[in-house]
């Protein structure tokens, strides 16, 4: 099972407004990933932050990181109808394999 | 150049059938993962490969699941008897790290899946 959570579980918006998706997670983490799941297949790698950054920026994306509440967020800045998907926090453990939050399933309407 | 590819992209099955998945892992990625997508359980890790040996098969739910990598490439996850409730979708992930280390990361690259059905 997950040891992460993820809210809201789904997301509706118009293009144009932000996407903003919050993660949390329970244990020590050296980094956190974040990962967008097109139509329930392959997952592609999104960002990376690191445990001793608080925020980092890559292109419309901005994720930042509360190690002191376990917690993280994704935001997509001016959305657009190709930014619908599924988007999932992990984060390493172990051999480096990954575990995963539950997701948020973001809609954008064009 | 080529990521990570799967067969079948679909499969359905009868239950009590075996079935094979396949993962052809990104050339030189030493490092591959299964992982699982069902409805009830999210995403979940299976097994991982370090080359040809699997130091951590935790995450294989029952004795009827199985899996193999042969010259550090192709890897096969092999499910006995299916059941109804492995109907999922099975991603596999490549990732070049040769010894993984606390802190290190090493981007791993997942290919499209396979969507399991069990009749």
């Amino acid at each position: 099972s997950q040891q992460g959570e993820e809210d809201p579980q789904a997301l509706s918006i118009q293009e144009g407004e932000n996407a903003t998706m919050n993660c949390s997670y329970k244990t020590s983490i050296n980094n956190l990933q974040w990962y967008r799941q097109n139509s329930g297949r392959g997952l592609v790698h999104l960002i990376l932050i690191r445990s001793n950054e608080r925020e980092k920026h890559s292109g419309r994306l901005r994720v930042t990181l509360d190690t002191s509440k376990k917690s993280s967020s994704l935001l997509i800045t001016a959305s657009r109808a190709a930014d619908t998907a599924s988007y999932f926090c992990a984060y390493r453990t172990s051999y480096g394999k990954l575990t995963f939050g539950q997701g948020t399933i973001l809609t954008v309407h064009p | 150049g080529a990521g990570v590819s799967q067969s079948p992209s679909n499969k359905v099955t009868e239950k009590g059938k075996d079935v094979e998945l396949r993962c052809d892992p990104i050339s030189g990625h030493t490092a591959l993962y299964w992982y699982r997508q069902s409805l009830g359980q999210g995403l979940e890790f299976l097994i991982y490969f370090q080359g040809n040996s699997a130091p951590d098969k935790s995450g294989l739910p029952s004795d009827r699941f199985s899996a193999e990598r042969t010259g550090g490439s192709v890897s096969t996850l092999t499910i006995q008897r299916t059941q109804q409730e492995d109907s999922a979708v099975y991603l596999c992930a490549s990732s070049p790290n040769r010894v993984w280390r606390e802190g290190s990361y090493n981007e791993q690259f997942f290919g499209p899946g396979t969507r399991l059905t069990v009749l």
